[in-house]
């Protein structure tokens, strides 16, 4: 599976949209993308996903670019409880987590 | 449906006793993962099982890490003899299916492993 490139960390203002960037140039045609986030002390939750066209939930939308080399997880009114670190993924079959941004809401 | 349920929350217990870790999947769902999380490795795929099967064990550390799924609402990961650097956080997560479109997981809240 292709792996991925996060910041380390971020802080977003409360009720500012919050952007978070992945970077996996090597993604072959078949991966889609994941993203997951991990609140302090639980399991990490699912947050969206897609293999090229821009995606949107309740919680987030997901934009990835023409090439695929690289996507941003948008949240758009973050609020405290958007705090926690954010996984992206490549998924093949398997998920490989790696070490994810931290993402700080501040009030 | 209750979500991925993960028992004990947490468990701790002295270097060289056995350490069963129990956890029940979604219902219907046909993949269970055990993953092993700490703060110098993040989080590490242990094993998975499809229908009931284990399926890719490469991520088990050693020899004293087992792991069985006797049916489809049930499965234990077991340590034996635990060491202190088993310490960690392990958690259960189920899946419909494993294609790269419909790879959704649901994750347990964990199990806090600590070994003194």
């Amino acid at each position: 599976d292709a792996k991925t490139t996060q910041p380390p960390s971020m802080d977003c203002a409360e009720g500012r949209a919050a952007n978070l960037p992945c970077n996996h140039s090597t993604i072959s045609g078949n991966e889609y993308v994941y993203w997951y986030r991990q609140i302090h002390s639980q399991g990490p939750q699912y947050i969206i996903h897609g293999l090229k066209n821009n995606e949107t939930n309740e919680m987030a939308s997901l934009i990835i670019t023409e090439d695929r080399k690289s996507s941003t997880l948008i949240l758009p009114h973050a609020t405290l409880r958007d705090t926690a670190v954010y996984y992206c993924i490549v998924s093949g079959n398997q998920f490989y987590f790696g070490t994810g941004t931290s993402l700080t809401v501040i009030p | 449906d209750a979500g991925v349920i993960q028992s004990p929350r947490h468990e701790v217990t002295e270097m060289g006793q056995e350490v069963t870790l129990r956890c029940k999947p979604i219902s219907g769902h046909d993949y269970l993962f055990w993953y092993r999380q700490t703060m110098m490795r993040g989080l590490e795929l242990l094993i998975y099982f499809n229908n009931n099967v284990p399926i890719d064990d490469s991520g088990m550390p050693e020899d004293r890490f087992s792991a069985k799924m006797p049916n489809a609402s049930f499965s234990t990961l077991k340590i034996q003899p635990s060491e202190p650097r088993d310490s960690a956080v392990y958690f259960c997560a189920s899946s419909l299916a494993l294609a790269p479109a419909y790879n959704e997981q649901f994750f347990g809240p964990g199990t806090r492993l600590t070994v003194l």
